[in-house]
């Protein structure tokens, strides 16, 4: 149980143009998923909190209205990287949340963003 | 207030033992551990919620000293398999309890 998908898993696109990633919780409800960005041989750093049917909240430093999230159901949420450039390239990863004490995480597979 | 992890990287032969650690400079409610290989998602390890507390499966457990703000992870006679890595995931008291704050990081390298 607890798997989560994640769609593309790899994609390369141009500069300006922008790019969808979807995050799937595949056999549990996530009211709250999460998504992530990471560098080559870096940590994680936390980018958004996304809760259904509520608007994602954001971490400092990340620029809302270039990384549109959108939480339409309890299973899917959606990334869009606007006007991508090649700073925007990285790994993205999302995670879903199941309920309970314990808070526990389980992560898609993560999409590699190139932007040429 | 990320989290260091220390050692930050180390190569084991198989069957040897490694402790990861991992401090906060925050109170924390809870400690998470992830591995991940190159290229994949985090694979979630374990949970823990108390201060004191242990827990483990198979040959890999981790400890909880919500005194000294700090976590480790134990791995005992390691297999190839466990090579990737290491994150913890803390989530600090007076924040967001579903947040996670990742760690720096350690890489561990396993080799026959």
């Amino acid at each position: 149980g607890a798997v989560v998908s994640q769609h593309p898993s790899w994609v390369i696109c141009k500069s300006g143009t922008s790019v969808k990633i979807e995050c799937r919780s595949l056999d549990f409800q996530a009211t709250t998923m999460f998504w992530y960005r990471q560098f080559p041989k870096q940590s994680l750093m936390l980018m958004a909190t996304s809760n259904e049917g509520s608007k994602a909240t954001y971490e400092q430093g990340v620029e809302k209205d270039k990384f549109l999230i959108n939480h339409a159901s309890l299973t899917l949420s959606t990334l869009t990287v606007t006007s991508a450039h090649p700073e925007d390239s990285s790994f993205y990863i999302c995670s879903a949340q199941t309920s309970g004490n314990s808070y526990e995480q389980y992560f898609g597979p993560g999409t590699r963003l190139t932007v040429t | 207030q990320q989290p260091v992890q220390s050692p930050q990287a180390v190569i084991l032969r198989e069957g040897e033992d490694a402790v990861i650690n991992c401090s906060s400079s925050k109170a924390l409610y809870s400690v998470h551990w992830y591995r991940q290989k190159h290229g994949e998602a985090p694979v979630f390890l374990m949970i823990l919620l108390k201060g004191g507390e242990q827990k483990g499966h198979e040959k890999i457990s981790a400890s909880f000293n919500e005194k000294k703000q700090q976590s480790s992870l134990y791995l005992t006679a390691s297999q190839l398999s466990y090579s990737g890595t290491y994150f913890c995931g803390t989530v600090p008291y007076g924040g967001a309890t579903n947040k996670l704050i990742f760690g720096t990081g350690t890489l561990l390298a396993v080799q026959p």
